[in-house]
């Protein structure tokens, strides 16, 4: 059965950090893979995804992901943390196989202190 | 260009009692869908339909009813609320049948039953 671990549920950053979300996914057949964000009091939006074409992706808000086969990971990336990417962070996995059902972390919720 | 929009944004219930949730859309996403979030336990797929007339249970569709007589509306009915479906319920909707294509979420209503 496919799923998404996200490690770690809370992370906190110094603001001009680099941010590192870690998600790792489990899937029989090449997988959709997606980052999406959630602020505070909203709902969620897309922040990136990955759709089997170039392993590195650029996403909003100077995020980007790299689709690792081989350590079945899709890492969250930021290099200088803004008081403004607090918020929750959710990866995702689509399976296009028997499955065909979009699979969610449990999220990961990202502080970056002043 | 309102997006997805869901009334009421907060509700408070007793137990036994019945209320709608409802979700619009204006982007003419055939796909539309409602999620529960949970503390610890992520996004949690109730119901979904790809168009018009058609409707499917997600993982946890137990005590919720849907209906989509629309392209725009997808209402979500609690019947007999229970203390179990105090949640955040958040309508999403795409473009497409399929599960690969960004997810545009509502703002969230916020479900407390007593």
């Amino acid at each position: 059965a496919q799923s998404v671990t996200q490690l770690g549920s809370h992370v906190s950053v110094s603001e001009g950090a680099l941010v590192l979300l870690r998600c790792n996914y489990s899937s029989s057949v090449p997988p959709y893979l997606f980052w999406y964000v959630q602020y505070p009091n909203q709902g969620l939006q897309l922040l990136l995804k990955y759709t089997s074409a170039a392993t590195l992706v650029k996403g909003i808000n100077g995020f980007e992901a790299e689709f690792k086969k081989s350590e079945t990971s899709f890492h969250l990336t930021k290099p200088s943390a803004h008081m403004s990417d607090a918020a929750e962070y959710f990866c995702a996995v689509f399976n296009a196989g028997n499955n065909r059902k979009l699979i969610w972390g449990l999220g990961t919720s990202l502080a970056v202190n002043p | 260009n309102a997006g997805v929009t869901q009334t009421p944004k907060f509700q408070v219930l007793k137990t036994g009692q019945s209320m709608t949730l409802q979700c619009a859309q204006d982007m003419n996403h055939e796909y539309m869908s409602w999620y529960r979030q949970d503390p610890g336990m992520g996004l949690r797929l109730i119901h979904y339909s790809v168009g018009a007339g058609i409707t499917d249970q997600g993982e946890v569709p137990n005590g919720y009813n849907v209906s989509r007589s629309t392209t725009e509306d997808f209402p979500l009915r609690l019947l007999s609320a229970a203390p179990s479906q105090t949640s955040v319920y958040f309508c999403a909707s795409k473009r497409g049948q399929g599960f690969t294509g960004e997810l545009f979420f509502g703002e969230g209503s916020r479900l407390t039953v007593l």
